[in-house]
């Protein structure tokens, strides 16, 4: 079965500062990998996905991630961060088959404060 | 196209009552999953399906809880006879087709607050 950790549960930044993300996965097959964006009492709204092709993802309010298969891991980079992204952020992997769900990490809490 | 509506947002329950949630999919979904958020313990899976069928059932406690998605109407999150432990958000999810089968992404309702008393 798969797994997902993200290595800090929080992390506090200083707007306009870089930021990256920790996450690295365990899987016995191929996998596909998702972050997920949650702001306060909402839904969890998606912000990129790696399913095959350049190992660099593109996503939206300009982040992006590296898939590196050989490291299992899947990070998520912001060049310069906004007080609007302090929100908690969740790394999910599903594997490469039919009748699997997607599995998430226990999130990082990111703080940007002024 | 309406989002996944789950409903209600805010639920409380006495213990030993029965909890009942629901979740709409998005138009042209026929797969349903739904997760429970506990603070600093992120998303647990509890349960896939698709129309009428269980795919996976695995994060579901043993007792108590059960989930159906009937050929009509909204995906339900059944448990019974609460326990204070059952407080949480709950999340439904759903998609076109499976995220393992094409990797396509689930999409989050905005959960229901179970509060048990």
């Amino acid at each position: 079965a798969q797994s997902v950790t993200q290595l800090d549960s929080q992390v506090p930044v200083f707007e306009e500062a870089p930021v990256e993300l920790r996450c690295n996965y365990s899987s016995s097959v191929s996998v596909y990998l998702f972050w997920y964006v949650q702001y306060p009492n909402q839904g969890l709204q998606l912000l990129l996905k790696y399913l095959s092709g350049s190992t660099l993802v593109k996503g939206i309010n300009g982040f992006e991630a590296e898939f590196n298969k050989s490291q299992t891991s899947f990070h998520l980079r912001k060049p310069s961060v906004h007080i609007s992204d302090t929100a908690e952020y969740f790394c999910a992997v599903s594997e490469r088959q039919a009748g699997t769900a997607l599995i998430f990490g226990k999130g990082t809490t990111l703080s940007v404060s002024s | 196209n309406a989002g996944v509506m789950q409903n209600p947002r805010h639920l409380v329950r006495r213990r030993g009552q029965e909890a009942r949630l629901r979740c709409s999919p998005m138009k042209g979904h026929s797969h349903v999953y739904w997760y429970r958020q506990l603070p600093e313990e992120g998303l647990k899976f509890m349960v896939y399906l698709q129309k009428e069928n269980i795919i996976d059932e695995s994060g579901m406690p043993k007792e108590r809880f059960s989930a159906e998605f009937p050929k009509e109407g909204p995906s339900i999150l059944r448990i019974q006879q609460v326990v204070r432990g059952d407080s949480a958000a709950y999340f439904c999810a759903s998609s076109p087709s499976g995220t393992g089968s094409s990797g396509t992404e689930a999409f989050f309702g905005q959960g229901t607050r179970l509060t048990v008393v």
